[in-house]
């Protein structure tokens, strides 16, 4: 079955504009978690959307927001675009949010912004 | 708070020696789970391990090897014969239970060269 699918997989931003990226769960999955990568704080938690809310949110600023939509499929939205939010995108999706079976994760969404 | 730990930034090994990928972890959780992913330079976190806090039964999956220790709260990891394939990076990761999810908390990850 198709994995975890991170549209679109490159992007480059200027500072001060907003991005959407989006992310298509494993058929069944309905739960999709999104995670932030950076060389210098590692991967951090952003948040996870469950029957399209938000169960969980990590320490991010209210710049950083997401939804889901009744498919499962999700969407994070990141406005007023800063440097530091030059990073690798990941989502994961399982099946519930309680299923500790281990998450999938796409090959993320590489976003620059210069 | 919740916290891994991967001292090791970096590992060069020659092929077909056996290395292992350190991991401690901090919680005061008594019910938790640690897992182990590899990233490849395509980015894609691929899972490799699941171990719970009642389980500590060392676990052998062919090449690899997981030591799972709760009295110095450590998970390591063994590629045994390392091979070029086998360069990546590695985390381990934490989940725990937020707001009645169960969010992973990664440790930096260490970064596995195998050289031929």
């Amino acid at each position: 079955k198709a994995g975890v699918t991170q549209t679109p997989r490159y992007l480059i931003k200027t500072r001060g504009q907003q991005v959407t990226l989006s992310c298509s769960p494993i058929s069944g999955h309905r739960s999709v978690s999104w995670y932030q990568q950076t060389p210098g704080q590692g991967l951090q938690f952003l948040f996870e959307y469950f029957s399209e809310t938000q169960r969980n949110k990590g320490n991010f600023p209210g710049r950083f927001s997401g939804r889901q939509f009744s498919n499962s499929r999700s969407e994070m939205n990141v406005s007023t675009l800063e440097l530091g939010d030059s990073a690798l995108y990941l989502c994961a999706s399982r099946t519930l949010p309680g299923d500790n079976y281990g998450y999938t994760f796409g090959s993320g969404t590489r976003l620059t912004v210069v | 708070a919740q916290k891994v730990t991967q001292a090791q930034t970096e590992i060069s090994v020659v092929e077909k020696e056996d290395v292992t990928l350190d991991c401690v972890y901090e919680t005061r959780d008594t019910t938790y789970y640690l897992f182990w992913y590899k990233q490849p330079p395509s980015g894609e976190l691929v899972f490799l391990i699941r171990r719970n806090s009642f389980d500590e039964q060392n676990e052998i999956s062919g090449r690899y090897s997981w030591n799972f220790q709760k009295s110095t709260s450590s998970f390591n990891f063994t590629i045994t014969a390392s091979q070029v394939v086998d360069s990546a990076v590695y985390f381990c990761a934490l989940s725990f239970s937020g707001a009645g999810s169960y969010q992973l908390t990664f440790g930096k990850g260490t970064k596995l060269s195998v050289i031929p």
